[in-house]
């Protein structure tokens, strides 16, 4: 079936950075985008990026667009989300989700809390 | 970008329908139908229930029905059950080719 299975938690200081994963199985990887959202724990959800695993296209937010890299390695069929220069305001779950048209998400990983303390 | 704004919580008896709106600007929703809706369960991932306006992804049930009036969309449940019982985010592709998300609504089956 298909599945987004996310790497595991991460505890990261301020002022460093995180690289989450997201491993893609059970379909065509190269023929849809991923999308990345995060949700601070208790509160709603916040749009970060897209990326295109076929031709490398990528969308960012623009609050966070310089310091938040999407790529993809289509060999491992595996996409990731790079955050630099963390704070406390970066302290969330954070989803991939594979694009089936431009606004909707099917399905969702299975998210990844980043903590960011010191 | 700002969020779309929906109400912060709804209520309603099993068997009942209840009504969750969501409401943006002309920029927020762009010139097309992409407005889709995700319903969260406590310590879950997000589930979309309805695409593209008023479409049901394979597998969701036929008692929840979505539509759009302007720049308000709606996602309606009917036939209440304590399964029901979860936060609903909208959601709307944006004439800046990015998404933003309603702030969700957290339904409470009575």
């Amino acid at each position: 079936q298909v599945q987004l299975v996310q790497s595991g938690p991460e505890v990261k200081q301020p002022g460093a950075s995180v690289k989450v994963s997201c491993k893609a199985s059970g379909y065509s990887f190269a023929n849809f985008d991923i999308t990345w959202v995060r949700q601070v724990p208790g509160q709603g959800l916040e749009w970060m990026g897209r990326i295109s695993p076929n031709t490398g296209n990528r969308k960012y937010i623009e609050r966070v667009q310089d310091r938040l890299t999407l790529t993809t390695d289509t060999s491992r069929t595996t996409a990731y989300l790079e955050l630099r220069s963390l704070t406390s305001d970066d302290t969330a779950v954070y989803y991939c989700a594979r694009g089936r048209s431009l606004n909707w998400f099917d399905p969702w990983g299975q998210g990844t809390l980043v903590t960011v303390s010191s | 970008q700002s969020a779309l704004t929906q109400p912060a919580s709804v209520s309603g008896s099993p068997g009942q329908s209840i009504t969750i709106s969501c409401t943006g600007t002309s920029n927020d929703f762009g010139d097309s139908d992409y407005v889709s809706w995700y319903q969260q369960h406590p310590g879950e991932a997000p589930k979309v229930v309805i695409s593209d306006v008023s479409n049901r992804p394979s597998g969701v049930s036929n008692r929840f029905s979505g539509s759009k009036s302007g720049n308000t969309a709606s996602l309606t449940i009917s036939g209440l059950q304590p399964e029901d019982e979860a936060d609903y985010f909208c959601s709307s592709y944006t004439s800046t080719n990015t998404v933003v998300f309603g702030g969700g609504t957290k339904l409470t089956v009575l």
